[in-house]
């Protein structure tokens, strides 16, 4: 079955409003990463963890192994930030992703 | 920085029909991936490469042949296009595997008539 359960599907946001993207995993992960994926189809890397949070802006990231689990928060959000957020995880040797959010932010 | 160069951006084919995509890539990386991604989903691995010469089946290996020239270049074969296969395809790679941040490129795009 699915390992990367990815919630919400899509999530629609006011620009300056904030809100969390969670991926539970029903494995033990040793790592997750974070893509969002633009218009043109483009993924960028926006986080790497092997534990505890980061910060990078208005985007922060939390992996929590033990419980399974890994968050990415967004906060101010700007038009900009529209696209779809992946993360992916891997146990061993693979890398396993998300379905994935679609966020549309509006004026 | 480096770049992941993928080609051709949209490739158009028959059912039945031999088809080859190709990606280089200047980071100096260890590893490489493909990815299929179809309409609205996520990605899934079909095969990846941990140095030059090597090959590693992922998920989704049936029906695609793969080969690392040499470091910098990974190239996807699908050995007969069929039309539920259209799809993005993403090349990646990384400096030394999964447990490294992973760097795509922009896709190609096959549609199969």
């Amino acid at each position: 079955g699915d390992q990367v359960e990815q919630s919400p599907s899509a999530l629609s946001l006011h620009e300056g409003t904030g809100s969390a993207l969670r991926c539970n995993f029903t494995t033990t992960m040793r790592a997750v990463q974070w893509f969002q994926q633009n218009s043109r189809g483009s993924l960028i890397n926006l986080f790497y963890l092997a534990s505890g949070t980061k910060e990078n802006g208005r985007l922060k990231s939390t992996f929590n192994s033990k419980e399974s689990y890994s968050t990415l928060h967004i906060r101010d959000a700007q038009l900009e930030d529209s696209g779809t957020y992946f993360c992916a995880a891997n146990a061993g040797a693979k890398l396993t992703f998300g379905g994935g959010t679609r966020l549309t932010v509006r004026p | 920085g480096g770049i992941i160069t993928q080609t051709p951006k949209f490739l158009i084919g028959q059912e039945g029909q031999k088809l080859t995509l190709k990606c280089q890539q200047n980071f100096n990386h260890d590893t490489m991936y493909w990815y299929r991604q179809d309409s609205g989903k996520g990605l899934r691995l079909i095969y990846y490469s941990i140095t030059e010469n090597d090959l590693q089946k992922g998920d989704l290996s049936e029906g695609y042949d793969a080969s690392r020239e040499k470091k910098s270049s990974f190239s996807l074969t699908v050995t007969s296009a069929q039309k539920n296969e259209m799809a993005v395809f993403l090349c990646a790679s990384s400096i030394s595997g999964v447990a490294e941040t992973l760097y795509f490129g922009s896709g190609t795009r096959l549609t199969v008539l």
